[in-house]
């Protein structure tokens, strides 16, 4: 199957500062990639569809401000959280589709954030 | 705005037992539905994708069905194994794109 892999898998930084997670599609290019948030033990909450090349599409209610997406290539998405505060900390996922007909969706293993 | 339901949000049973998890949606205008399986702290993985012109899929012990116009979706999982233990969490897709909504989840727990 394919393999979407992030990076770090677990930061800690102080508030104020900003991090930098990494999306990458292994042995696949991915047009489209997905930005998960997920609070503990509650579901997960779409934030931005990352396109390649182009800007990313923000839900509503997230900042995009906030939450910078960059899909400079096709296998390399990344979500940078400016200005981190506390209530940033949370699990971001990514996810990236084959781009085939199937529509199917592959994740990557996460990345926990925590804001002291 | 699309809400995606499962039903029940915990479950734990002895092994052996076959399971049922429920999913409803509000919009039955989707095009595909995935169910994901997820560990604690990890990310998810996908265990079924029922395309949007299938009523069904199977993949060993589980099998996934799709009722669109009722807005339901079924994970039926056979025989189940410790193993099994887990977040399970179903997702349709938006008509027309990879766009999907994830469901509350049902946190499985199956006890040797």
């Amino acid at each position: 199957g394919a393999v979407v892999s992030q990076h770090p898998s677990r930061v800690i930084c102080k508030s104020g500062t900003s991090v930098k997670i990494e999306c990458r599609s292994l042995d696949f290019q991915a047009t489209t990639m997905f930005w998960y948030r997920q609070f503990p033990k509650k579901s997960l909450m779409l934030m931005a569809t990352s396109n390649e090349g182009s800007k990313a599409t923000y839900e509503q209610g997230v900042e995009k401000d906030k939450f910078l997406i960059n899909h400079a290539s096709l296998t390399l998405s990344t979500l940078t959280v400016t200005s981190a505060h506390p209530e940033d900390s949370s699990f971001y996922i990514c996810s990236a589709s084959l781009g085939t007909n199937t529509g199917e969706l592959f994740f990557g293993e996460g990345s926990r954030l925590t804001v002291l | 705005k699309q809400e995606v339901t499962q039903i029940p949000a915990a479950l734990s049973v002895p092994e052996g037992e076959n399971l049922v998890l429920n999913c409803s949606f509000t919009d039955s205008a989707i095009y595909n539905l995935q169910w994901f399986r997820q560990d604690p702290g990890k990310g998810l993985t996908s265990l079924l994708l029922i395309q949007s012109s299938q009523r069904e899929q199977t993949s060993g012990r589980l099998n996934a069905s799709l009722d669109k116009s009722s807005g339901r979706s079924t994970l039926y999982i056979a025989a189940s194994q410790p193993g099994d233990s887990a977040t399970y969490l179903c997702a349709p897709s938006t008509s027309g794109t990879y766009k999907y909504i994830f469901g509350t989840g049902t946190r499985l727990k199956v006890l040797a």
